[in-house]
C-alpha cells in the first residue's frame, strides 16, 4: 500500500499568510494526487486534482505542484472561509490512501 | 447539478449488518465509477470500496475485504454498501462520492450517513 504523508498536521496561521502543506508518498505516484478540503460536520470538498489542476469554482488562491512523490498545496492568500483541515489523496494505485491531515487554525 | 444522498445509517450492535444506500441525481450515473469513504469520529478518511460504472470491477479496503459489498443499479442510479460482520471500528460517517471524469479521485460528495456499532 502506498503510504501518504502530511505536514504539519496542525498550521497557524492569519488572513493573508501564504500558506504551503506538503504531502510525501512513500512511492512514486506520478502526477495522481488530490487536496481536498474539509470543514467540520461537512464532507470534504475537492480542490485539485493530478496535483495541480484546479476543481471548477475553487479560487484561484489555491494551487498545486509536485510530481512522483512529493507535492505541495499553497494557498497564495489565507481567508477567512480557508480554515478548515486539508487531506491528500493519492489514486495512483488500490488501495486509494489519504494524507493524516492538516488542520489550519487561526493565529 | 449533482447530487448524492446517502441513507442507512443507523445504530446496530456488533456482528450486526446494515446496508447503506446513495441516491445519486444531475449526472449519468451509468457513466461513472463510485465509492465509499468513511470517517471515524474525529479522525481522518478512509477509502472504503470502489465499483465501475458497469459493476464489472470492484476493489476493496482489507480493513472491509469479505465483509462488506459494494454495489450499483444503474436503472435506479442508486449505489449500495452492504456491510455484513460489524465491528466497533466500524462506526463513522459513511459517504457516497462519484469519480471524476479524468481519474479515481472524489470528484462530488454526498453529505454522509452516521453508522454506529455498538452493543
Amino acid at each position: 500500500d502506498i503510504q501518504m504523508t502530511q505536514s504539519p498536521s496542525t498550521l497557524s496561521a492569519s488572513v493573508g499568510d501564504r500558506v504551503t502543506i506538503t504531502c510525501r508518498a512513500s512511492q512514486s505516484i506520478s502526477s495522481w494526487l488530490a487536496w481536498y478540503q474539509q470543514k467540520a460536520g461537512k464532507a470534504p470538498k475537492l480542490l485539485i486534482y493530478k496535483a495541480s489542476s484546479l476543481e471548477s469554482g475553487v479560487p484561484s488562491r489555491f494551487s498545486g505542484s509536485g510530481s512522483g512523490t512529493e507535492f505541495i498545496l499553497t494557498i497564495s492568500s489565507l481567508q477567512p472561509d480557508d480554515f478548515a483541515t486539508y487531506y491528500c489523496q493519492q489514486y495512483n494505485s488500490y488501495p486509494l490512501t489519504f494524507g493524516g491531515g492538516t488542520k489550519v487554525e487561526i493565529k | 447539478q449533482v447530487q448524492l444522498v446517502e441513507s442507512g445509517g443507523g445504530v446496530v450492535q456488533p456482528g450486526g449488518s446494515l446496508r447503506l444506500s446513495c441516491a445519486a441525481s444531475g449526472f449519468t450515473f451509468s457513466s461513472y465509477g463510485m465509492h465509499w469513504v468513511r470517517q471515524a469520529p474525529g479522525k481522518g478518511l478512509e477509502w472504503v470500496a470502489f465499483i465501475r460504472y458497469d459493476g464489472s470491477n470492484k476493489y476493496y479496503a482489507d480493513s472491509v475485504k469479505d465483509r462488506f459489498t459494494i454495489s450499483r443499479d444503474n436503472s435506479k442510479n442508486m449505489l449500495y454498501l452492504q456491510m455484513n460482520s460489524l465491528r466497533a471500528e466500524d462506526t463513522a460517517v459513511y459517504y457516497c462520492a462519484k469519480v471524476g471524469p479524468s481519474g479515481e479521485y472524489f470528484q462530488h460528495w454526498g453529505q454522509g450517513t452516521l453508522v454506529i456499532v455498538s452493543s
